[in-house]
């Protein structure tokens, strides 16, 4: 049974149109993750949430926003898309994190976002 | 700071062939370290982990083993398939994030 989940798994907007990504879990976990992946680039984090705390990554730019209304989902708003944010979006959880932390994170399938 | 670096591909092989995908990496004091594949439209599964120094994680054939002493922790499998084609991401995990590789794209040849 899938455990992390994301809809649509293919998006396409129009520059400046805004867009919603959604994300959910099953497993319960605190801490929900959302990152950029370019073509043949590693997974570049935006941010994410420690239960409702939101954590910014300091080079996110602000056409990006989160909202995590419930423990299960969260969604990635993008503002005004641009050419430049095609790319496939990726959400993941983990249970916790630590300064020490063993826990592993899931990944959603990802949604692949194009802009016309 | 903390960083990792894997080998570029993309890493082309024939079927049963050996494979290594070297992965180093740079942290303050001990990371857990990660290998995921990224099948084609997919996304990150993890494929195996470690956690502390000389701990070997594996799952489907692949092995890697953390190795303090050479910070390093390379991915090997003893035979390849054609199934195993997919993208390769090394990580590590502090703190409170990932830090990813580039990923290395490996091909197999039937």
């Amino acid at each position: 049974d899938a455990m992390v989940i994301q809809n649509p798994r293919y998006q396409v907007t129009q520059f400046g149109k805004p867009v919603t990504l959604s994300c959910s879990q099953t497993l319960n976990h605190n801490v929900m993750y959302w990152y950029q992946q370019k073509s043949s680039q590693a997974p570049k984090l935006l941010f994410h949430y420690y239960d409702k705390d939101f954590n910014n990554e300091a080079d996110t730019p602000d056409n990006f926003q989160s909202r995590r209304p419930n423990t299960s989902f969260c969604f990635l708003d993008i503002r005004s898309p641009g050419l430049g944010d095609a790319a496939m979006y990726l959400c993941a959880t983990s249970r916790d994190y630590g300064v020490v932390t063993t826990d592993t994170q899931y990944f959603g399938p990802g949604t692949r976002l194009t802009v016309l | 700071g903390n960083s990792v670096t894997q080998m570029e591909g993309p890493v082309t092989l024939s079927e049963e062939a050996f494979l290594t995908i070297n992965c180093t990496y740079t942290a303050t004091g001990y990371p857990s370290l990660f290998w995921y594949v990224q099948y084609p439209g997919e996304g990150l599964q993890l494929l195996l982990k470690a956690t502390k120094a000389d701990d070997k994680g594996s799952n489907k054939g692949f092995e890697a083993t953390y190795r303090k002493e050479t910070t390093s922790f390379h991915l090997e499998k003893g035979s390849v398939q054609v199934s195993d084609s997919a993208v390769y991401f090394c990580a590590l995990s502090r703190d409170d994030k990932i830090i990813f590789g580039k990923g290395t794209r490996l091909h197999i040849l039937p």
